[in-house]
């Protein structure tokens, strides 16, 4: 079993669309969660960065982290055709700064 | 957010040779640096943590002779791939901790096609 399970996709929505993205995790170690956007050929951008448990909000996007369920969730509302990207989960443990990515995936939001 | 370049985007390089990637906080100084290497489709790996001034430590299964990390000053790390050989071809990417900001920020990556 991997660290990090996210579904690859690839995920197609509609303009305007809700999307939901989702990763499951095994080690209760981890505290911090990030969710990473790549564009084709670059590399990752940070988009949202959560501290253990709860919601955290900016703009559009909303991250959620349940580490009772070991599960994390990154909602975009309103998404845009920009928004299509690879979209990666990524956890360390407390302390470092060591990331385990989940695989990505690939979101495409179509006008 | 913090700057983190990565240089060269893209090289090619004959099987046997080596090529060296560097990666460089612009606007920060980095004590740690990490690299990552991402095959297509694939999530990125952690392959080795490289902390200024001292060795690398490497993750399980990457060979440090083959993967040479210098991490000489607290703005720049390089990873060198020694004879390289086609199924070394990847995306390499590094990410430096800002201390500043308690974050890493990442290069935007090195694609290395070994022919």
């Amino acid at each position: 079993q991997k660290e990090v399970e996210q579904d690859p996709g690839p995920l197609s929505v509609p303009e305007g669309a809700i999307v939901s993205l989702n990763c499951t995790y095994s080690n209760s170690a981890f505290q911090y969660f990030m969710w990473y956007r790549q564009y084709s050929r670059k590399g990752p951008e940070l988009l949202m960065y959560t501290y253990s448990s709860g919601n955290k909000e900016d703009g559009r996007f909303t991250a959620q982290v349940d580490k009772s369920s070991k599960y994390i969730s990154l909602f975009i509302r309103d998404s845009q055709p920009s928004d299509s990207a690879t979209y990666l989960c990524a956890m360390s443990e407390g302390g470092t700064y060591k990331y385990i990515f989940g695989t990505g995936t690939r979101l495409k939001v179509l006008a | 957010g913090a700057v983190v370049s990565q240089h060269p985007s893209r090289v090619i390089c004959k099987s046997g040779t080596s090529v060296k990637i560097e990666c460089r906080s612009l606007d920060f100084q980095a004590t740690t640096m990490f690299w990552y290497r991402q095959f297509p489709k694939q999530s990125l790996m952690l392959m080795a943590t490289s902390n200024e001034g001292s060795k690398a430590t490497y993750e399980q299964g990457v060979e440090k002779d083959k993967f040479l990390i210098n991490h000489a000053s607290l703005t720049l790390s390089t990873l060198t791939v020694t004879s390289a050989h086609p199924e070394d071809s990847s995306f390499y990417i590094c990410s430096a901790r800002d201390p500043r900001q308690d974050e890493a920020f990442f290069g935007q990556g090195t694609r290395l096609t070994v022919v």
